[in-house]
């Protein structure tokens, strides 16, 4: 079993559109969590932390489920610029845990 | 303006060649990393350096050497005992929080 796992995609959708991913991880001991964001043939980029409580950026709102493992990126209002590949990362033990991304393709 | 920068963007080298790939952060960050992501798979970490002089194997060493003698450079040497040396390797730094900081990358083709 991969430490990090997401649904590779793509994700087509349109405009506007709200759009969830999910990402689930191995090590329950893990206490950090991430999103970073991939546009095509570029380097990673840290989109936001997630945290306990949830946390919420914008059109982003993140949050974490300890009990089941898995966190989530939830994004309303999809633009054309947020097509990109979202990595799920964990802090595993002492090392960052990244997982192979999900592809995201908002349309007109 | 602060930054990491990797050079060159791309690489190109014949089978059995050592080739070392260039990663320099102004940042002032003690931690650097180098990471190889191949395609439909997340990034894997090669080498990693908490602190100048001082370096560790990540999860795929074999076939790669670092060298960190200076805060602001950490090189990688993909060597001809790498045996799929072809990929994208991204180079990072992070203070001393857990956010780390890519280069653009560079791609190397090995033929």
């Amino acid at each position: 079993r991969k430490e990090v796992e997401q649904d590779p995609g793509p994700f087509n959708v349109p405009e506007g559109a709200t759009v969830a991913f999910n990402c689930t991880y191995s090590n329950s001991a893990s206490q950090s969590f991430f999103w970073y964001r991939q546009d095509c043939r570029k380097e990673p980029k840290l989109l936001m932390s997630v945290y306990s409580s949830g946390n919420e950026d914008g059109r982003f709102t993140a949050q974490l489920n300890r009990a089941s493992q898995y966190i989530s990126l939830l994004i309303r209002d999809s633009k054309l610029s947020d097509s990109a590949t979202y990595l799920c990362v964990v802090l595993g033990y002492n090392k960052l845990i990244f997982g192979a991304g999900t592809r995201l393709a908002v349309h007109p | 303006d602060g930054g990491i920068t990797q050079s060159p963007k791309y690489l190109f080298r014949k089978e059995g060649q050592n080739v070392t790939l260039s990663c320099e952060q102004n940042l002032n960050h003690d931690a650097m990393y180098w990471y190889r992501q191949d395609p439909g798979q997340g990034l894997r970490l090669i080498y990693y350096s908490q602190i100048v002089n001082d370096f560790q194997k990540g999860d795929i060493a074999e076939g790669y050497s670092v060298s960190r003698e200076k805060k602001e450079s950490f090189p990688l040497t993909v060597t001809s005992a790498q045996k799929n040396p072809t990929a994208f390797y991204l180079c990072a730094s992070s203070d001393r929080g857990l956010t780390q900081y890519f280069g653009p990358g560079t791609r190397l083709t090995v033929t």
